[in-house]
């Protein structure tokens, strides 16, 4: 069935260090893959998203790269800051249907100052 | 700027009641979408509605889940007898119908049921 696996689960960096999330997702139809952060006490919150029409795409510090001959997608933050430090999850989806999003296990993000 | 919003935030409840999780979409979105995430595990999909039908659920949604949208503004997930493994977060999103926001799905800060 479907299915997005994402690595690591807990990620801590220095501040001012580079993050790296990594996701794989197993349905070949997919071609949205968001990105959400989630921060104490509040909903995900849509951070960075792709098409699969697209390689990179960027947004200041974050970055969100797209491969899909092998089904992967990675979110990339540089220069973290200690307001960083949340959950993530990224996501995949087709852009038919129902639009359901099929979520990834997490990633808690600590941006130690 | 719009959000979702949810109530409550924290829910407790013995096995074998009823329980109405209840959301506020965004007001212009027609989409609504119910996911849950049990602790430590991935978000999962439970249910998508528009048009006041449901048009895609998960194989979790079973009888004893429903949804409505009993006015123009609120969508409730509705659990009839609550187990111990329905304890989980419960996230409601909604989404668009124009331009790239009919891509996005936005979620409030769901409730936590807690099943005793």
């Amino acid at each position: 069935g479907e299915n997005v696996e994402q690595h690591p689960s807990t990620l801590s960096v220095q501040e001012g260090d580079s993050a790296v999330i990594k996701c794989t997702y197993s349905d070949s139809a997919s071609n949205y893959f968001p990105w959400y952060k989630q921060e104490l006490g509040k909903g995900p919150q849509l951070i960075i998203d792709i098409r699969s029409n697209v390689g990179e795409k960027k947004d200041q510090r974050i970055a969100v790269t797209l491969n899909k001959t092998a089904k992967h997608f990675s979110l990339h933050i540089t220069e973290t800051q200690p307001e960083d430090s949340a959950v993530y999850f990224c996501a995949a989806n087709r852009l038919s249907g129902t639009y359901k999003y099929i979520f990834g296990t997490g990633t808690r993000l600590k941006v130690l100052a | 700027e719009p959000e979702v919003t949810q109530t409550p935030s924290h829910q407790v409840t013995q096995m074998g009641q009823e329980v109405i999780l209840r959301c506020v979409p965004i007001s212009n979105h027609l989409y609504f979408y119910w996911y849950r995430q049990i602790l430590g595990q991935k978000v999962e999909f439970l249910v998508s509605f528009y048009n006041n039908e449901i048009s895609e659920k998960s194989e979790i949604f079973d009888d004893q889940f429903s949804v409505e949208r009993p006015d123009g503004s609120n969508f409730t997930l509705k659990i009839r007898s609550t187990k111990l493994e329905d304890s989980a977060m419960y996230f409601c999103a909604s989404r668009g119908i124009a331009g790239v926001a009919k891509n996005i799905q936005y979620f409030g800060a769901g409730t936590r049921l807690s099943v005793l």
